[in-house]
């Protein structure tokens, strides 16, 4: 069975500094990897995706994400924090090598960036 | 285009009663999900589509019910409204495998 870990319930950072959310997964096969954002009384918005290929992927609004596989993680990541940057954070998986074809997703992070 | 479109945007159901909240997508994606959020859990997959007359269950498919007769509406069916039923629904589509959702506003559940 596929899962996804986002151990952080709660990022704080300040603006301007380097911003990471962490996110872990579980899969018997390969991964598509997906991180979105919710702002509030919204529906989530796509962030960015890991497929195949380079693992260092970058997304909208300058994050960018870097998959490692010895790890089974996938991080989100941006050099330098705003204010608007505050959201919650989903992290999600999907197993390639499964027949069922269902996305995952985490329990979500809440970032907040402190002026 | 809309994107997707789900009704309505808030409803209050008694206990025992029945309701469908309706989703509908104008970009004739094959995919489409029906979520729940609920804090601290994140998003808990209901039941996904692959296609038109596909369906299948996601984590958490008790006491609800789904259909896909065409490629852009996929309702979503509570049979007997519960309390622990109350939350936020979120429909989602994709057009394939390796594609992110474009996710609906939410419609926001209480019952009581």
């Amino acid at each position: 069975a596929q899962s996804v870990a986002q151990p952080e319930d709660q990022v704080n950072v300040a603006e301007g500094n380097p911003l990471t959310v962490k996110c872990t997964y579980s899969v018997s096969g390969n991964p598509y990897l997906f991180w979105y954002v919710q702002y509030p009384n919204r529906g989530l918005q796509f962030l960015l995706k890991y497929i195949t290929g380079d693992n260092l992927v970058k997304g909208s609004y300058g994050f960018e994400a870097e998959f490692n596989k010895s790890q089974t993680s996938f991080h989100l990541k941006k050099p330098s924090a705003l204010v608007s940057d505050s959201a919650l954070y989903f992290c999600a998986v999907r197993d390639i090598d499964s027949s069922a074809s269902k996305i995952i997703f985490g329990s979500g992070t809440r970032l907040s960036i402190r002026p | 285009n809309a994107g997707v479109t789900q009704t309505p945007k808030f409803q209050v159901l008694k206990t025992g009663q029945s309701m469908t909240l309706q989703c509908a997508q104008d970009m004739n994606h094959e995919y489409m999900s029906w979520y729940r959020q609920d804090p601290g859990m994140g998003l808990r997959l209901i039941h996904y589509s692959v296609g038109a007359g596909i369906t299948d269950q996601g984590e958490v498919p008790n006491g609800y019910n789904v259909s896909r007769s065409t490629t852009e509406d996929f309702p979503l069916r509570l049979l007997s409204a519960a309390p622990s039923q109350t939350s936020v629904y979120f429909c989602a589509s994709r057009p394939g495998q390796g594609y992110g959702y474009t996710f609906g506003s939410g419609t926001r559940l209480t019952v009581v």
